[in-house]
């Protein structure tokens, strides 16, 4: 059974930085690309950020380009999270996904799609 | 980035009733387009992907329509457990995006 946890979430002032990682089991976490993404208060989610399975490629969203970097560690199934200079408007909860969507385009399906119970991120004065 | 623009953005309507939600995308995303129910504290559910196709242990009252920019999800007979928020996502180009949401209340 494919498993997501997430931690690290909790409360931080504006301009300080937090890490949440991703603990993955129940699959071979270094063949699969894995994402970050979040949903503020009352609005939709938002893709955050994308790592690939081998980690030398990664992606962004504009709204957190610069602030935010992934990793992954493949020896010990773990996805990352740095987040700094952080804005009231990055208060979200944040979830872990698992998803090849790339693998959906090129073949139709199917599709398999996991997410963490998500982490929840304040960032206030 | 792709713009998702979801109507309405609330739906009330009564057990039994058959509702339609619309999704448009600012450009073309071909059949790239997934639709999630997410329930107040939990993860969004994925219930159809590749516009028309039928999620795996989602229930046949779930319908989606669509390609290019144009979109629709269909439930039929609501039930108690379909009163929800759902929302439309597009995987043609990174950064994926979401519509901003249908919530579906109980008349």
């Amino acid at each position: 059974e494919v498993q997501l946890v997430e931690s690290g979430g909790g409360l931080v002032q504006p301009g300080g930085s937090l890490r949440l990682s991703c603990s993955a089991s129940g699959f071979t976490f270094r063949s699969n690309a894995m994402h970050w993404v979040r949903q503020a208060p009352g609005k939709g989610p938002e893709y955050v950020s994308a790592i690939t399975a081998d980690g030398y490629n990664t992606f962004y969203a504009d709204s957190v380009k610069g602030r935010f970097t992934i990793s992954r560690d493949n020896s010990k199934d773990t996805l990352s999270l740095l987040m700094s200079s952080l804005r009231t408007d990055d208060t979200a909860v944040y979830y872990c996904v698992k998803v090849d969507w790339g693998a959906v385009r090129d073949s139709g399906g199917p599709l398999h799609d996991y997410w963490g119970q998500g982490a929840l991120v304040t960032v206030s004065s | 980035d792709i713009q998702m623009a979801q109507s309405p953005s609330s739906l009330s309507a009564s057990v039994g009733d058959r509702v339609t939600i619309t999704c448009r995308a600012s450009q073309g995303v071909s059949n790239y387009l997934v639709w999630f129910q997410q329930k107040p504290g939990k993860a969004p559910k994925s219930l159809i992907f590749a516009a028309t196709s039928l999620q795996s242990g989602v229930p046949s009252k779930f319908s989606g329509s669509g390609s290019g920019t144009d979109f629709t999800l269909t439930i039929n007979s609501l039930q108690p457990e379909d009163f929800a928020t759902y929302y439309c996502q597009q995987y043609d180009t990174y950064p994926y995006t979401f519509g901003q949401g249908t919530k579906l209340e109980i008349k």
